[in-house]
């Protein structure tokens, strides 16, 4: 089935940068969602993208969904140590109620 | 309000046994799923279950099983556990059995001896 691909795997910024985390999709998508997951938490809800080419912005994150809506990124703006976590997109599969995570993008931020 | 309440938050099983495991979505919520969290990886589906109904159902063996009760609380069990099942199980229910956001419970973690 498909699955969507996160790039990078890990990433390792120092307090203050920016950085983008891209997810890629071999399909269409209808949708796709973000979600975020502190070490020893749970995946925690961002945001959903739903029309082609959209922009959200929730303070220092901004998310996009590609025009195609083959791919969506995560672009975090002077990074603090509070982003630290792993951050996760998400497809529903062929319609269903399946929702389909990619591996993540582990981000650590160097103080 | 209360979130997504999981039970029990440990649990040390060994090879063979069953488990059980319980999940509380949030107040309206009717919709409920179970996923797997293997260490290092993405949440893996399982199954969904709206309105006591199973809707979805992820590529997981017929070990795995699972029911919605009428107050849309739900249980996810195991049977027959191999030293693979270790994993952090997450719940998470919705308002609509259509993918919408998913609202998380803290999980399970489940280890096999």
């Amino acid at each position: 089935g498909q699955q969507v691909m996160q790039i990078p795997q890990y990433q390792h910024v120092q307090e203050g940068e920016d950085f983008t985390t891209y997810c890629n999709s071999s399909t269409t998508l209808s949708n796709i969602q973000w979600y975020k997951q502190r070490p020893g938490g749970h995946p925690v809800f961002l945001i959903q993208l739903v029309k082609s080419g959209e922009v959200k912005k929730q303070k220092r994150l901004t998310f996009q969904f590609g025009e195609a809506k083959k791919n969506s990124s995560l672009h975090i703006t002077a990074t603090q140590t509070t982003d630290v976590g792993t951050y996760f997109c998400a497809e529903p599969q062929g319609g269903s109620e399946k929702l389909v995570f990619g591996k993540g993008m582990k981000l650590t931020v160097n103080p | 309000d209360a979130g997504v309440t999981q039970s029990p938050t440990h649990l040390i099983k060994t090879r063979g046994q069953h488990v059980t495991l319980r999940c509380s979505p949030i107040s309206g919520h009717k919709s409920v799923s179970w996923y797997q969290q293997v260490l290092g990886q993405g949440p893996q589906f399982i199954f969904q279950y709206y309105e006591k109904e199973e809707r979805g159902r992820g590529n997981f063996p017929d070990r795995f099983s699972a029911r919605q009760f009428p107050n849309y609380s739900s249980e996810l069990n195991v049977n027959a556990l191999l030293l693979g099942d270790s994993a952090l199980y997450l719940c998470a229910s919705s308002l609509w059995p259509t993918v919408g956001p998913q609202h998380f419970g803290d999980g399970t973690r489940l280890s096999i001896l």
